[in-house]
Formats: structure tokens, C-alpha cells, sequence
């Protein structure tokens, strides 16, 4: 079974402060994603990567940015967390060739 | 940019009623569609999918979608839901040469025992 686990359940972050959440798949994809999920408004991509090293971005990557060193792992990053950014985080994967993605459980970010 | 509308955002059922809901996307060439489902308090997994083939697809617990080219649909159909079925529903589409996937709003349907 594909596996991917994201480092927090909840996070409660301070405004400013610099946001890291970690996404981490154990089945070699090539392909990696992070969405946020608001109610009334589904998923939404920030941002994805396509291969180590490479970053494409979604349909709303303001205020954040993304780091692959490594194919399993996939971090996203709050420069200076703002409150419109309290959500829920998503990472998934997939193998390519527009594959079904497999999600991770997903990260609620509060940002007060 | 693709485009993938869900017309039902909230849907409330008694058991053993029949289910529909509503997904069409806009995109000319050929594309690769998919329901997703998140239980509450879980992660959203896949429920069903086509390529290609029978435009009658059938997934897990029951639930069914039929691709309809001409009216660029993909609507999910259940015969008879259960009060387990509570969730949010996720239609997606991709083009079969993209990498990037496109998803509904969702609809929420709760199942009233």
C-alpha cells in the first residue's frame, strides 16, 4: 500500500513565523503535490513537483514556496504566516501519466 | 485551464435512497476522471476512475459513474446509500498527458438512519 504521511496533524502557528510542513511517500512516485482544502471552495494546488530539484506552481503558490532535496519528501513552506493561511494542508502523490494521486491525511494549520 | 464544476454542494439522504450527484468539467481533448471520497476524520481516497473503455464505471461499496463525452459529465450514482456513506465527495479530472489535476468544490452528503 502507498503511504504518505505528512509530519503534523495540527499545527498552531503565531503570525510572522515561518511555517514547515513536511509530506514524506515510500512508494518511489515521481510526482508530488500540496493543495489546501477550505469548506465551500474544495482543493485547491499550490504547488507541485514533477521530479527532485523541480517545482511548478498552482493556482494560488502566493506566500508559500516548496523544497524537493529528495524524491520521497516534499516540504511546504509559509514564508510569514498570515491568517488567511489557517487551513487544511494536503500532500499527495503519484506515479505520473496522470495516475490516481494518493493523499496523506493532511495537516490543520491554525495561524493566530 | 481545466475547469470541473460539482451543481450539488449539500445533499441529505435517508438510507436506502438512491444517490446522484452531479460533476462535469470542461476540457476538449481526452481526459482521466476520478471520484474521490473523504470520511469524516479521514483522508480522501480514491473511489472510483476511468481511462478509457466502458464509459460505466464501477468502484468500491457499491457506487458507480458514467462518462458521458457529449455532455462532459461524470456523474456518481449509488442505488441505495447508507448512514456509512456520510462523507464529502470529490469529483477530479486530468488530461491523459498532464500532470496536474483539477477538483470539484465537493459535496457534502450526510445519510440520515
Amino acid at each position: 500500500d502507498v503511504k504518505v504521511t505528512q509530519s503534523s496533524r495540527y499545527l498552531v502557528k503565531r503570525t510572522g513565523e515561518k511555517v514547515f510542513l513536511e509530506c514524506v511517500q515510500d512508494m518511489d512516485h515521481e510526482n508530488m503535490f500540496w493543495y489546501r482544502q477550505d469548506p465551500g471552495l474544495g482543493l485547491r494546488l499550490i504547488y507541485f513537483s514533477y521530479d527532485v530539484k523541480m517545482k511548478e506552481k498552482g493556482d494560488i503558490p502566493e506566500g508559500y514556496s516548496v523544497s524537493r532535496e529528495k524524491k520521497e519528501r516534499f516540504s511546504l513552506i509559509l514564508e510569514s504566516a498570515s491568517t488567511n493561511q489557517t487551513s487544511m494542508y494536503l500532500c499527495a502523490s503519484d506515479r505520473g501519466n496522470s495516475y490516481e494521486q494518493y493523499f496523506g491525511p493532511g495537516t490543520r494549520l491554525t495561524v493566530t | 485551464a481545466q475547469s470541473v464544476s460539482q451543481h450539488n454542494h449539500h445533499v441529505i439522504l435517508s438510507e436506502a435512497a438512491s444517490l446522484e450527484l452531479g460533476c462535469n468539467y470542461s476540457y476538449g481533448g481526452t481526459v482521466n476522471l476520478f471520484w474521490y471520497v473523504q470520511y469524516p476524520g479521514q483522508h480522501l481516497q480514491l473511489l472510483l476512475k476511468y481511462f478509457s473503455g466502458d464509459p460505466l464505471v464501477k468502484g468500491i461499496k457499491g457506487f458507480e459513474a458514467e462518462f458521458i463525452k457529449s455532455k462532459f459529465s461524470f456523474n456518481l450514482r449509488k442505488p441505495s446509500v447508507q448512514w456509512s456513506d456520510t462523507a464529502e465527495y470529490f469529483c477530479a479530472v486530468t488530461s491523459n498527458t498532464g500532470n496536474q489535476f483539477y477538483f470539484g468544490t465537493g459535496t457534502s452528503l450526510t445519510v440520515i438512519p
